[in-house]
């Protein structure tokens, strides 16, 4: 049984790109957050989407927007790329319901 | 705001040396807390999830606790070995389904 899948693996971008990270949640989930994880620091909550639509957002400005197709699937994009934006980027899925989260094994963004 | 704080922020024991890892978190009101592990540059392993109603969970040499009403949680290793080396992190989820974690613990055991 596959878990979350993250695509790419590693990206390298130049300040004020644009890019799109993927997910695809685990089989049998239908939510899926995203988090933004700096060096030696916790994951920071991004958003969270159930339904296709966006249900929770945590402290991140309007560069960052999503999207969750109605296979569950979901992206990250990102507008005018800072060279804060440098992160890991974590995808979480879980059932509806009071479960706990699965993680993919994050996407590796670096801006230049 | 839930805030979610661990300590230690970093850990170096020897080897078979039984070990406790802290979280506390500011809103009693919570769903679940999920305790996971992160090896460098690597995604988030789950460990154990406790739910709001329950006192503990344990999986193998890993025993976490939950008390709601202090706002803690620990996470106990016992026996730790060097493949228990990595960073351990806290996860509450609170109103709205919001999952806030904690800058985590980085633990190093010694062999």
């Amino acid at each position: 049984d596959a878990g979350v899948t993250q695509s790419p693996t590693h990206l390298i971008k130049t300040r004020g790109q644009q890019v799109t990270l993927r997910c695809s949640p685990k089989s049998g989930h239908d939510t899926v957050s995203w988090y933004q994880q700096a060096l030696g620091q916790g994951p920071q909550f991004i958003f969270q989407y159930y339904e296709e639509e966006e249900r929770q957002r945590g402290n991140f400005p309007d560069r960052f927007s999503g999207h969750q197709f109605p296979n569950y699937s979901s992206e990250l994009n990102v507008n005018a790329l800072l060279l804060g934006d440098s992160a890991l980027y974590l995808c979480a899925s879980r059932p509806t319901g009071f479960y706990g989260y699965t993680f993919g094994s994050g996407t590796r963004l670096t801006v230049v | 705001k839930q805030e979610v704080t661990q300590i230690p922020a970093a850990l170096s024991v020897p080897e078979g040396e039984n070990l406790v890892l802290n979280c506390s978190f500011t809103d009693s009101a919570i769903y679940n807390l999920q305790w996971f592990r992160q090896d460098p540059g690597k995604g988030l392993t789950s460990l154990l999830l406790i739910q709001s109603s329950q006192r503990e969970q344990t999986s193998g040499r890993l025993n976490a606790s939950l008390d709601k009403s202090s706002g803690r949680s620990t996470l106990y290793i016992a026996a730790s070995q060097p493949g228990d080396s990595a960073t351990y992190l806290c996860a509450v989820s609170s109103g709205g389904f919001k999952t806030i974690f904690g800058a985590g613990t980085r633990l190093f055991v010694k062999a």
